[in-house]
């Protein structure tokens, strides 16, 4: 199957400091990706779908300018968690699409956590 | 909206015996994929089996089958001969191509030695 990379795969940051998390497709053209938020033992939640070269779509409830999502190239998303408080620690996942795949490619995740 | 329900929180399973996951889910779709995922305690997704709904027969993979019932909206998992690899978390999934998943609220699986 196709390899989606994410990075970092855990990273420790303080209240109030941004932090970008990192999705590429490393061996196929991803038009689309979207960005999962998953807490302990629960599922996974859809945050956002990014189109290559537009904005962003996010799901209801999920904050626009707390979680920027820029997808500047087929290979490239990334989510930026601004102002990051403890309520956002959690588990991001991102998935990566060619548009026609009848199944998802997975990063690895990123483990947040702020203190 | 499409939604997936998974109504068991936890399972447990002897070691070599089988156990079957259940997941119903809700579309008005007729071209879509359904799909069973394990997320170990790495939490790396790992695509267990995918089944298309245009087609009757119910996939396959080794150890791992499916009971795809479409008119009943059912997606049940079934392992066979369970080793203690086996034992994650199985989340059931609804797709169309290309779009976003829509994700069961998992079932975490016990292996019993």
């Amino acid at each position: 199957g196709a390899v989606v990379s994410q990075h970092p795969s855990w990273v420790i940051c303080k209240s109030g400091t941004s932090v970008k998390i990192e999705c590429r497709s490393l061996d196929f053209q991803a038009t689309t990706m979207f960005w999962y938020r998953q807490f302990p033992k629960q599922s996974l939640m859809l945050m956002a779908t990014s189109n290559e070269g537009s904005k962003a779509t996010y799901e209801q409830g999920v904050e626009k300018d707390k979680f920027l999502i820029n997808h500047a190239s087929l290979t490239l998303s990334t989510l930026t968690v601004t102002s990051a408080h403890p309520e956002d620690s959690s588990f991001y996942i991102c998935s990566a699409s060619n548009g026609m795949n009848t199944e998802a490619f997975f990063g690895q995740g990123t483990r947040l956590t702020v203190v | 909206a499409q939604t997936v329900t998974q109504s068991q929180p936890e399972m447990s399973v002897q070691e070599a015996e089988t156990v079957t996951l259940s997941c119903t889910y809700d579309t008005s779709e007729s071209d879509y994929y359904l799909f069973w995922y394990k997320q170990p305690p790495s939490r790396q997704m790992i695509l267990v089996i995918r089944q298309e709904a245009y087609k009757q027969q119910n996939a396959t993979e080794n150890r791992f089958s499916v009971n795809f019932q479409k008119a009943a909206k059912s997606f049940s998992l079934k392992i066979s001969d369970s080793q203690l690899g086996d034992a994650a978390m199985y989340f059931c999934a609804y797709s169309r191509p290309g779009n976003q998943f829509y994700f069961g609220t998992g079932t975490s699986l016990t292996v019993i030695p």
